[in-house]
């Protein structure tokens, strides 16, 4: 069974700094991995998807690395600011077996940038 | 284009009480996904459609939860009755065939059991 890792669970940092928010999975067959942003009291916003194929993507001051063979993905995070706080989550697609369609997410990394 | 829409967006029932959440996935999209999030917890998994088929509902917690999609297009998410466990946010979310392609989510029903 699939299990999603997300360090740390909180994160506080003063704006302007570059940040690395972890995920890691235990089945390194995944089909691909999202990462998601969500206000309080919001959905899920799709940040990056990052295909097993592929080793990152990016968005903007965004980043995100995939390391399938140890079960690992990096949300890096550029010159930071007030407007990035909100819970960033991980969510991994099995890529193989009857579940293909399901992602088993992480409980988030909770980032708090300070003016 | 219309993102993936929820109703009703907060829920108070008592428990023993009927709910029904529904979702409006985005036009388009022939998969439709349940999730919940309990609090503490991580979001998890309840079932999957493509278009009016159920595809996976192995995530669902129990026999007390009924999703339908009629049509193939909207779907609602029947909870009878309802248990003070069954707190929490329900998301939809939709997706493009095939199947592995990136969700969008929807808002969320916050429901709480009392």
């Amino acid at each position: 069974k699939q299990e999603v890792t997300q360090i740390p669970a909180a994160l506080s940092v003063p704006e302007g700094e570059n940040l690395v928010l972890n995920c890691s999975f235990t089945d390194s067959a995944i089909y691909n991995l999202q990462w998601f942003r969500q206000d309080p009291g919001k959905g899920l916003t799709s940040l990056l998807l990052i295909q097993s194929s592929q080793r990152e993507q990016t968005s903007g001051r965004l980043n995100a690395s995939l390391d399938k063979s140890s079960g690992r993905s990096t949300l890096y995070i550029a010159a930071s600011q007030p407007g990035d706080s909100a819970t960033y989550l991980c969510a991994v697609r099995p890529g193989r077996g009857s579940t293909l369609g399901r992602l088993y997410f992480g409980r988030g990394t909770q980032l708090t940038v300070w003016p | 284009e219309a993102g993936v829409t929820q109703f009703p967006s907060h829920s108070v029932i008592e428990k023993g009480q009927t709910v029904t959440l529904r979702c409006d996935p985005i036009s388009g999209h022939d998969n439709l996904y349940w999730y919940r999030r309990v609090m503490g917890k991580e979001i998890k998994f309840l079932l999957h459609f493509v278009k009016e088929s159920k595809q996976d509902e192995s995530g669902m917690p129990n026999n007390r939860f009924l999703a339908e999609r009629t049509g193939g297009t909207y779907s609602t998410l029947k909870v009878q009755p309802a248990e003070l466990e069954d707190s929490g946010v329900y998301f939809c979310a939709s997706s493009q065939s095939p199947t592995y392609g990136e969700q969008f989510f929807g808002p969320g029903t916050r429901l709480t059991v009392l």
